[in-house]
């Protein structure tokens, strides 16, 4: 079973306009962690946020946040104000708790996202 | 720059032929992981260390091996390179500063003709 879902391929939206990525995950584990990465079309991988599986609330870093639903298991990326520099691959990932996993990360397939002027 | 380096970036190399790739990091990071990126697939791991002389081996290690012999080198290597292993390889150590997190290199982008 896949422990990270994205599940749109792509996505569209207007600049200055907010989007949400979708993310849900997959784990028994109590304690975990969620990441979202952006990879613009130069390749490299950017760490955009993180969410704590005890952390209470959710996470936010400038125009990023996540909306972070534990009983669903789900942790969609919220971009507010898009901007056309925001157009990349979007990218969720999950690190499950300490006990065998030495930090390991699983990621989804990735969105990509478009922002039109 | 985040102190992780990945070289060569880009190789073009024939199949059956043997080929390593080199990540270094210049913060003493406990934690080292190589990824491949393949489209449709997102990034999937092939190995990981944690610590030196200690590693092992995640989803995708069919075909490849590592070595890390000092704390701030990680080595992989295709024994035979195939078509299949042509990919985009990432590099990435983890970090504990404060909040949690994860630094990549930029990426080897490998070709198997």
């Amino acid at each position: 079973a896949q422990k990270i879902t994205q599940t749109q391929p792509g996505m569209f939206v207007q600049e200055k306009e907010a989007v949400t990525l979708d993310c849900t995950y997959d784990t028994s584990d109590p304690s975990y962690g969620l990441f979202w990465y952006k990879q613009p079309s130069s390749g490299e991988m950017i760490f955009l946020i993180y969410q704590g599986s005890y952390d209470q609330q959710n996470a936010t870093e400038g125009r990023y946040s996540l909306n972070f639903q534990k009983a669903r298991k789900s942790a969609n990326l919220v971009i507010s104000a898009s901007q056309l520099g925001d157009s990349a691959m979007y990218f969720c990932a999950m690190r499950e708790g300490e006990g065998t996993s030495y930090g390991k990360l699983t990621f989804g397939q990735g969105t990509i996202l478009t922002v039109h002027p | 720059d985040a102190g992780i380096t990945q070289s060569p970036r880009h190789k073009v190399t024939e199949t059956g032929t043997p080929v390593t790739l080199r990540c270094h990091q210049t913060e003493n990071h406990r934690y080292m992981y190589w990824y491949r990126q393949d489209p449709g697939h997102g990034l999937r791991l092939i190995h990981y260390s944690y610590g030196v002389k200690d590693t092992d081996k995640g989803e995708v290690s069919d075909g490849y091996s590592v070595s890390r012999s000092k704390t701030e080198d990680f080595l992989l290597t295709l024994e035979s390179a195939t078509s299949s292993q042509t990919s985009v390889y990432f590099c990435a150590i983890r970090k504990f500063q404060g909040v949690e997190g994860y630094t990549f290199g930029s990426g080897t982008r490998l070709t198997v003709v």
